[in-house]
């Protein structure tokens, strides 16, 4: 079956610019995660939404960074006034419970920020 | 601080042999753990989970242990194959919905 899929792959822009992220989970899944990965590290929680609401956004670095699920299924994180240091690989999970069981990893979206 | 350590260097091994890899973490109490393998340019994949409760767990090659005493865990896999080469991620959660991540270790398997 589809797994966790996410697009762009990749996405280039300039310093200042917004930009949205997708992900289209696994179908069927409620539960869905958003992590950043820089080079050489592990993935970063930013996210989780249970259906259509954030139960935890602790991740998230600050208010430019926004996400969100409307109708449980897609989710879209948005990120306002990029910055440099946002360039890295922003990675999408979902899993069937809600909590942090298994989870599908989608191939990521890496975001350079020039 | 809470922290987890994977071996930051990478692990270098002839095929056939076995490939340990370490997972410490200090100020948690996870209620389980789990390993993931990440390929270049793909995203995580789920290999194994082990409970707090469980000393061992196996899946086919594939051999983890979990000591909440000395507070790690440890990655086995046999009869390595180059297959096998990629990065090994630990994670842990500890409860509520998020899920912490180390590192993770490189593994190089030479033919």
């Amino acid at each position: 079956g589809a797994g966790v899929s996410q697009t762009p792959s990749n996405k280039v822009t300039e310093k200042g610019k917004y930009v949205e992220l997708r992900c289209d989970p696994i179908s069927g899944h409620t539960a869905l995660y958003w992590y950043r990965q820089s080079l050489g590290q592990g993935p970063e929680f930013l996210i989780y939404f249970q259906g259509t609401g954030a139960a935890d956004d602790s991740g998230l670095p600050n208010d430019r960074f926004f996400a969100v699920r409307p109708e449980g299924s897609v989710s879209t994180l948005k990120i306002q006034r990029t910055e440099r240091g946002d360039s890295a690989v922003y990675l999408c999970a979902s899993s069937l419970g809600e909590r942090a069981d298994t989870q599908y990893f989608g191939p990521g979206t890496r975001l350079t920020v020039l | 601080s809470q922290k987890i350590e994977q071996n930051s260097e990478a692990l270098n091994i002839q095929e056939g042999k076995t490939a340990t890899l370490t997972c410490n973490y200090t100020n948690y109490s996870p209620a389980y753990l789990q390993w993931y393998r990440q390929d270049p340019g793909r995203g995580p994949v789920f290999l194994l989970l082990i409970r707090e409760n469980e000393k061992e767990k196996r899946k086919e090659r594939l051999k983890v242990t979990f000591d909440t005493t000395l507070k790690q865990s440890l990655f086995h896999i046999t009869a390595s194959q180059p297959a096998d080469s990629a990065t090994y991620l630990c994670a842990l959660y500890t409860g509520g919905f998020k899920t912490i991540f180390g590192a993770g270790t490189r593994l190089f398997v030479k033919a």
